[in-house]
């Protein structure tokens, strides 16, 4: 089974400035995707972006950017030029790469808070 | 417009009582999703549906039961809800053989006394 860490229960940033969020995965599996996903206080889970393990690639989303590392297992989220929007609850997921599946395995979330 | 939607947004029930979260899609994707989040954690699986004539368990699918009515709809039933089903209820859809990225309703808060 896989499994998702993020072992940074709470973080700040001040607003404009740069915070990377934590995520370690374990997986057996050599064909997934990672997402990180955002939940403002709305509750609504908003997808803030995506990762195919296969590209080697970092992915990024505007002021929002991944580190991969597939042999370290870790896929951590850096917010640059922080917003007061960009306070919410954080979560790290992954996703096997299989046809017959699309099941997503979450991780207990960071809670961000970005102070004027 | 929404492209999920859940009803209700918030409900209160008794220990005993049966109740049914409902999930509309209108964005025509096949596989549709329940999950849980308790809080302070992330989400957990319940059931999941990859067409009308599937239907697969989650994680934690004891005490739940779901139906697929049409492609664009997607029950979770609590038959007999007790006091540790109170959580925040989500329904995700994504599009078979595409990017497999899931999309969310705006969840469910159910809260059983």
């Amino acid at each position: 089974a896989q499994t998702v860490t993020q072992s940074q229960p709470e973080m700040s940033v001040q607003e404009a400035e740069t915070v990377t969020l934590s995520c370690t995965y374990d997986t057996s599996e050599n064909n997934y995707y990672l997402f990180w996903y955002k939940q403002p206080p709305s509750r609504q889970m908003i997808l803030v972006i995506r990762q195919e393990a296969y590209k080697q690639q970092n992915a990024t989303e505007n002021r929002f950017s991944v580190n991969f590392q597939k042999a370290a297992k870790s896929f951590s989220l850096k917010i640059s030029d922080s917003q007061l929007g960009d306070t919410a609850m954080y979560f790290c997921a992954f996703m096997k790469g299989e046809t017959s599946g699309s099941r997503l395995t979450f991780g207990e979330g960071t809670q961000l808070t970005v102070n004027p | 417009d929404a492209d999920v939607t859940q009803t209700p947004r918030n409900r209160i029930t008794k220990t005993g009582k049966r109740i049914m979260l409902e999930c509309s899609q209108t964005k025509g994707h096949d596989r549709m999703y329940w999950y849980r989040q308790d809080p302070g954690l992330g989400l957990q699986l319940i059931y999941y549906s990859f067409d009308v004539k599937d239907i697969n368990k989650g994680e934690i699918s004891d005490g739940y039961s779901v139906s697929r009515q049409a492609q664009a709809k997607f029950s979770l039933s609590l038959e007999s809800a007790i006091p540790n089903q109170t959580a925040l209820y989500f329904c995700a859809t994504s599009e078979a053989g595409g990017t497999d990225t899931q999309y969310f309703g705006p969840g469910t808060r159910l809260t059983v006394l």
